[in-house]
């Protein structure tokens, strides 16, 4: 069984600066896939970042971020000079290559002008 | 990346009647879930759609409940039966895609509010 946990029900961060949302998770899975979505009003799921946990590099796509503690199984996401854009709530997900997600209970980000 | 969508996108409906979703993806896909994700809450996954055979449930529902179809590798359905009012959700629909390196995309959802 899998369980994701997310500690943060909000957060807020001011335009430009940055933030980081945490997320623990928890898997008897030896392979598996660690994701943060974005979900703004419109509903739609957004693939923000992943991470494959055989790889000890941290993944990094333009402004986003994650560190990655295998040990730990910790996988928090920090995003750099946050915009307007990014105010969203925001998913940590875990599972296994080629089936199910569990889901943490969602960080909601407000970004302030 | 696969374009996912979903049909219909809301809906109102009576308790006790059923509503079904369609999922349809742009390029053939092995792998097809479906999510609930209730007011004010994260996602929940329903089930996995298997292409030829009977859906694999989660803990908590039922195929009576939820009957689920998937006639090929591109579309799916979802049936919310004899409905009540916790069943209004959003249900969302994901694929994986071995294409693109074993991501998961999800349709825009369908809102379901049941009086």
């Amino acid at each position: 069984a899998q369980t994701v946990t997310q500690s943060q029900p909000e957060m807020s961060v001011q335009e430009a600066e940055t933030v980081t949302l945490s997320c623990t998770y928890d898997t008897s899975e030896s392979d598996y896939y660690l994701f943060w979505y974005k979900q703004p009003p419109s509903r739609q799921m957004i693939l923000v970042i992943r991470q494959e946990a055989y790889k000890q590099q941290n993944a990094t796509e333009n402004r986003f971020s994650v560190n990655f503690q295998k040990a730990a199984k910790s996988f928090s996401l920090k995003i750099s000079d946050s915009q307007l854009g990014d105010a969203a709530m925001y998913f940590c997900a875990s599972g296994p290559s080629g089936s199910r997600l569990t889901f943490g209970e969602g960080t909601q980000l407000t970004v302030n002008p | 990346s696969a374009v996912i969508s979903q049909k219909p996108s809301r809906d109102i409906c009576q308790r006790g009647t059923s509503l079904t979703i369609q999922c349809q993806v742009d390029s053939q896909v092995t792998m097809m879930f479906w999510y609930r994700q209730q007011p004010g809450q994260s996602l929940t996954l329903i089930a996995t759609a298997n292409q030829g055979s009977e859906a694999t449930y989660e803990s908590g529902f039922v195929i009576d409940k939820f009957p689920i179809s998937r006639p090929n590798l591109t579309f799916s359905t979802l049936t919310v039966s004899n409905m009540s009012p916790e069943d209004s959700s959003i249900y969302l629909c994901s694929v994986e895609s071995r294409l693109a390196d074993n991501e998961q995309f999800f349709g825009p959802g369908t809102r379901l509010t049941v009086l």
